[in-house]
């Protein structure tokens, strides 16, 4: 049980262009999901936290405009990458949460920005 | 604040020999959540094992055990016999009982060779 997962699991895509990444919870439902960015070499950092049917809510120094987030079910919260530039290359990784302080999460998504 | 310090970059062993992991945490809450995954180069992040603060009893779990210590504020991780296919990051994280918001140390790289 507690499964997560994401897609697409890869991606490339010409700068100034949009990525969207979607996160599902497949076997439960999930009260909260976070998105996170991880650099090469480097630890998670929390990019946002969405609850579903509510606005993102995001971490100090993550542009809101850039990183849209939708969580339109409680098992669906999709990140689209807007007029991605080489800078924004990096994992993303989402995780699902039913509550109760516990966390799962998705294998990530490897975007490059050419 | 709350803060995660994992003080050992990388660390080398050779199969067989036991190695720890440290976890130093600070946090201004009494109820909070620590927790280690394993971060294999394939990406995706491996839940490992999830600890509430009122237990500081310590766990073992195959050749894995956690050291949990209040009065130093440390979570270290032992791997008792290593194997080649323990080599990962593994990454020490923190959640505060009122938010699942996951703060997450910077890692420790863990290389076993035969």
């Amino acid at each position: 049980g507690a499964v997560v997962s994401q897609h697409p699991s890869r991606v490339i895509c010409k700068s100034g262009t949009s990525v969207k990444i979607e996160c599902r919870s497949l076997d439960f439902q999930a009260t909260t999901m976070f998105w996170y960015r991880q650099f090469p070499k480097q630890s998670l950092m929390l990019m946002a936290t969405s609850n579903e049917g509510s606005k993102a809510t995001y971490e100090q120094g993550v542009e809101k405009d850039k990183f849209l987030i939708n969580h339109a079910s409680l098992t669906l919260s999709t990140l689209t990458v807007t007029s991605a530039h080489p800078e924004d290359s990096s994992f993303y990784i989402c995780s699902a949460s039913p509550g109760k302080n516990e966390q799962y999460f998705g294998p990530g998504t490897r975007l490059t920005v050419t | 604040a709350q803060k995660v310090t994992q003080a050992q970059t990388e660390i080398s062993v050779v199969e067989k020999e036991d190695v720890t992991l440290d976890c130093v945490y600070e946090t201004r809450d009494t109820t909070y959540y620590l927790f280690w995954y394993k971060q294999p180069p394939s990406g995706e992040l491996v839940f490992l094992i999830r600890r509430n603060s009122f237990d500081e009893q310590n766990e073992i779990s195959g050749r894995y055990s956690w050291n949990f210590q209040k009065s130093t504020s440390s979570f270290n991780f032992t791997i008792t016999a290593s194997q080649v296919v323990d080599s990962a990051v593994y990454f020490c994280a923190l959640s505060e009982a009122h938010t699942d918001k996951l703060i997450f140390g910077t890692g420790t790289r863990l290389q076993v060779f035969p």
